[in-house]
């Protein structure tokens, strides 16, 4: 079964500091890793996608990784911001074509 | 570019009744999936759509669960007879041939009473 996993479960940093969420998946044969930003009663927005031959991808202060050997990928957010305060999930494409999501990690960046 | 957009956003209903959801995809998005997500958890799979072909289903699509996409355009979820255990938020996404990155809509929230 594939499952996707998320630690920690939440995170509360101050404004300036550097970060790193962790997403682990138990299907080596992962074909793209998708991490979206979920502000609370909204819908999600896709942050970035890293496909299966890629080890990394990068937009503005954002950075993910994705190691399929070890089955982890990592978001990095530099210099957060109380703006970036939300619940960022990651998900991996399954075998199907659907999307298979950790439980996600809760931000909170205080000013 | 207007994204993906759900309506309702918003439904209330009380038991027992059916109730329709729609999704209006990214335009020339060839592809259309349905979410269904609870309090305090990751989005669960319920079905996707290439073009007007539903080309899979997850478990979590009771026989009381439909959904459609009958021009390859816009979707629809209907749930009939509806229950308690049906009050989560509904999430509609679309992408486009590889790599398939989706792009999700703003929900419609259901709550039965």
């Amino acid at each position: 079964k594939q499952e996707v996993t998320q630690i920690p479960a939440a995170l509360s940093v101050p404004e300036g500091e550097n970060l790193v969420l962790n997403c682990s998946f138990t299907d080596s044969a992962i074909y793209n890793l998708q991490w979206f930003r979920q502000d609370p009663g909204k819908g999600l927005t896709s942050l970035l996608l890293i496909q299966s031959s890629q080890r990394e991808q990068t937009s503005g202060r954002l950075n993910a990784s994705l190691d399929k050997s070890s089955g982890r990928s990592t978001l990095y957010i530099a210099a957060s911001q109380p703006g970036d305060s939300a619940t960022y999930l990651c998900a991996q494409r399954g075998s199907q074509g659907n999307l298979i999501f950790g439980k996600g990690t809760k931000l909170s960046v205080k000013p | 570019d207007t994204g993906v957009s759900q309506d309702p956003r918003h439904k209330i209903t009380k038991r027992g009744q059916n109730v329709t959801f729609r999704c209006d995809p990214i335009s020339e998005h060839n592809r259309l999936y349905w979410y269904r997500q609870t309090l305090g958890q990751g989005p669960e799979f319920l079905t996707y759509f290439q073009n007007e072909a539903q080309l899979e289903k997850s478990r979590l699509l009771s026989d009381r669960f439909s959904a459609e996409r009958p021009k390859g355009s816009f979707s629809t979820l209907e749930i009939q007879r509806t229950e308690q255990g049906d009050s989560a938020m509904y999430l509609c996404a679309s992408s486009l041939p590889p790599p398939y990155e989706q792009y999700f809509g703003p929900g419609t929230r259901l709550t039965v009473t």
